[in-house]
């Protein structure tokens, strides 16, 4: 059974747009949630998390929003760039069980020039 | 800067052979993983171990066993390959022991792709 779901497989941006990439868990223990992006014949390389304590972390072009009574987050990126155009896994865990973190299955992110 | 290296980038074998994926760590971390990435199911947990020669089964162990017997040395084993296995496989690694160790960052290595035939 799927803990977190990313239910749009692709998204598609025109450049300098706002990417808004979204993700929905269902274990209410979740307190710690991660972002990845991952490029072809690439390993997946950290973005931004966010702790449950939190509703908002922002990095840069980077921020993520987390609404834990809707047990939502979402991942914005703003001003897209081409070469955001990756996968994007979000994650999460329990912190103090440690060790395992629960994927998503990925949204594509095309950001067209 | 390399931190977590997988040894092979590419491999293909064929059905019934023992099959090897190796990771190692240079970042003296205590946990170590090990995913596939399959199209339209994300990354699902093998295995992991949170100390040498300890090891816990993830969701999808059926097939595959682990091997750690130095802190920086994670083995994925395929005893007898099947076609079923063609994937991309993942290692990473973090830091951190006990209560809130899931609260850190996994480093990923750059993946072994795995074609059975």
């Amino acid at each position: 059974d799927q803990q977190v779901k990313q239910n749009s497989p692709s998204l598609s941006v025109q450049e300098g747009r706002i990417s808004i990439l979204n993700c929905d868990y269902t274990n209410s223990m979740f307190d710690y949630f991660l972002w990845y992006k991952k490029y072809p014949a690439e390993g997946p390389t950290f973005l931004i998390s966010i702790s449950s304590i939190k509703d908002k972390n922002e990095d840069g072009r980077f921020t993520v929003f987390l609404n834990k009574s809707a047990k939502h987050l979402s991942l914005h990126i703003v001003p897209s760039q081409p070469g955001d155009s990756a996968v994007y896994f979000c994650a999460a865990s329990r912190s103090n069980t440690g060790n395992q973190f629960y994927f998503g299955t990925g949204t594509s992110l095309t950001v067209i020039p | 800067d390399v931190k977590v290296t997988q040894s092979s980038r590419y491999l293909v074998k064929r059905t019934g052979e023992k099959v090897f994926l190796e990771c190692v760590q240079d970042m003296d971390h205590e946990n170590m993983f090990w995913y596939r990435q399959d199209p339209g199911l994300g990354l699902r947990l093998i295995y992991f171990s949170y100390d040498v020669k300890m090891k816990e089964k993830g969701d999808i162990p059926e097939g595959y066993s682990v091997s750690r017997e130095k802190k920086e040395r994670f083995s994925l084993i395929l005893e007898s390959a099947s076609t079923n296995q063609t994937s991309m496989y993942l290692c990473a690694s973090s830091s951190g022991t006990g209560v809130y160790s899931g609260a850190n960052v996994l480093t990923f290595g750059a993946g072994s792709r795995l074609t059975v035939l």
